[in-house]
């Protein structure tokens, strides 16, 4: 099973930081890697699809990066309500998920 | 506008079964796989089980594998999920999501449906 992990595990920034979330795959997963936001009481929403493509919707200050093992979702100036936390997620091999980043706004 | 409600679950004690479903609407359903995703409090998404448009093929995480069994009826745009021998471990929020295509990330996500072991 490949796994992912995500650090840091807890961002505290203030609106108009900019934020760095990185995801780190034990294995090449190629480009085939996701980022989701969920927010409290909110099901999974799908930022950007293999590793760069933002999804309909999703604003520009939201972009990916990255491939083989290392990838890298970039908030380039944060909203309050980009708190959150966000989830890698690959499809190389079945599927897996990171255990998350928790974005906090203040 | 898609539509994803799940439904089935509750309370159940260890080693019993329940069976979930996902009504669809908004898009066409037999052209897309389907998945099911469960988070337990606290914790990221995992990935259960996954079938291709057609039914033909299946796909679980080996936390589902030989409990598990996911199924679809195209002509009603139903997706289930028939869990067997449930576990304490297997309690969490169970979500049904589409594919954005064959393989692909997951871009709409119902509201999930609570599953519950307990004894």
């Amino acid at each position: 099973e490949i796994v992912l992990t995500q650090s840091p595990a807890t961002l505290s920034l203030s609106p108009g930081d900019r934020a760095t979330l990185s995801c780190r795959a034990s294995q090449s997963v190629s480009s085939f890697l996701a980022w989701y936001q969920q927010k409290p009481g909110q099901a999974p929403r799908l930022l950007i699809s293999d590793a760069s493509n933002r999804a309909t919707g999703i604003p520009g200050r939201f972009s990916g990066s990255g491939s083989g093992t290392d990838f890298t979702l970039t908030i380039s100036s944060l909203e309050p309500e980009d708190s959150a936390a966000y989830y890698c997620q690959q499809r190389y091999s079945s599927w897996t998920f990171g255990q998350g980043t928790k974005v906090e706004v203040k | 506008e898609v539509q994803l409600v799940e439904s089935g679950g509750g309370l159940v004690q260890p080693g019993g079964s329940l069976r979930l479903s996902c009504a669809a609407s908004g898009f066409t359903f037999r052209n897309y796989g389907m998945a099911w995703v469960r988070q337990a409090p606290g914790k990221g998404p995992e990935y259960v089980s996954a079938i291709g448009d057609s039914g033909a093929n299946t796909y679980y995480g080996d936390s589902a594998k030989g409990r598990f069994t996911i199924s679809r009826d195209n002509s009603e745009n139903i997706l289930y999920l028939q869990m067997n021998s449930l576990r304490v471990e297997d309690t969490a929020l169970y979500y049904c999501a589409k594919e954005m295509g064959r393989r692909q990330p997951f871009d709409y996500w119902g509201q999930g449906t609570l599953v519950t072991v307990s004894s």
